[in-house]
């Protein structure tokens, strides 16, 4: 149990267009959901948390108005990575987790993103 | 708010030597310890955690303690195979950490030459 999956796996765009990744949790309802940055040979950065059907919560130095995320559901997730630069390129790892009663208590990480952006 | 360190940041060992990665914290709150093993562009797996009621845990060839007095913990791991090759990352999780999210230690690429 405890699968999250991650979409797309890997993408390259254009600088300037705008790139959405999705975050679903297959087989449990994840109350709250994780999105992680991670540079090469970096450790996992928060970017931000969102619960279900409420705004996300941006760490220092996200920028919101660039990294628009939703939670929809209790299932899905999506970041949108807004008019994207070069130096945006990175690893975008989500992870989930179900609410305190939930047997999946803990953080389950997807497969991650690979964005590239030329 | 949390603050997690990792020592050494790289440890290469023996196949069959013991390894050890070691973490400190700083929220004496901090209650929920996992250990995460990366291998090359895949994501994080939970190999073992420790809650802060108890001081040792083991499964296996993994161990971790926590000595919360001193506010650090570590992992162990024996008979090391270069399977166990990959980053191993430390958090820590508590109460004082708004909507109990993970901070990551920097991480620990281990090496395990044959």
């Amino acid at each position: 149990g405890a699968v999250v999956s991650q979409h797309p796996s890997w993408v390259i765009c254009k600088s300037g267009t705008s790139v959405k990744i999705e975050c679903r949790s297959l087989d449990f309802q994840a109350t709250t959901m994780f999105w992680y940055r991670q540079f090469p040979k970096q450790s996992l950065m928060l970017m931000a948390t969102s619960n279900e059907g409420s705004k996300a919560t941006y760490e220092q130095g996200v920028e919101k108005d660039k990294f628009l995320i939703n939670h929809a559901s209790l299932t899905l997730s999506t970041l949108t990575v807004t008019s994207a630069h070069p130096e945006d390129s990175s690893f975008y790892i989500c992870s989930a987790r179900g609410g305190r009663m939930s047997s999946y208590n803990e953080q389950f990480f997807g497969p991650g993103t690979r964005l590239t952006v030329l | 708010g949390e603050n997690v360190e990792q020592h050494p940041s790289t440890l290469s060992v023996q196949e069959g030597d013991s390894a050890v990665i070691k973490c400190t914290y700083s929220d004496s709150a901090s209650n929920y310890f996992p250990w995460y093993k990366q291998e090359l562009g895949k994501r994080p797996q939970l190999i073992i955690d420790i809650r802060s009621n108890v001081g040792e845990k083991k499964d296996q060839r993994i161990a971790v303690t926590l000595n919360k007095t001193a506010k650090h913990f570590s992992l162990h791991i024996t008979e090391t195979q270069p399977e166990d090759s990959a980053v191993y990352f430390c958090a820590a999780r508590g109460p004082n950490s708004g909507y109990s999210t993970l901070t990551f230690g920097k991480g620990t690429m281990l090496l395990v030459s044959p």
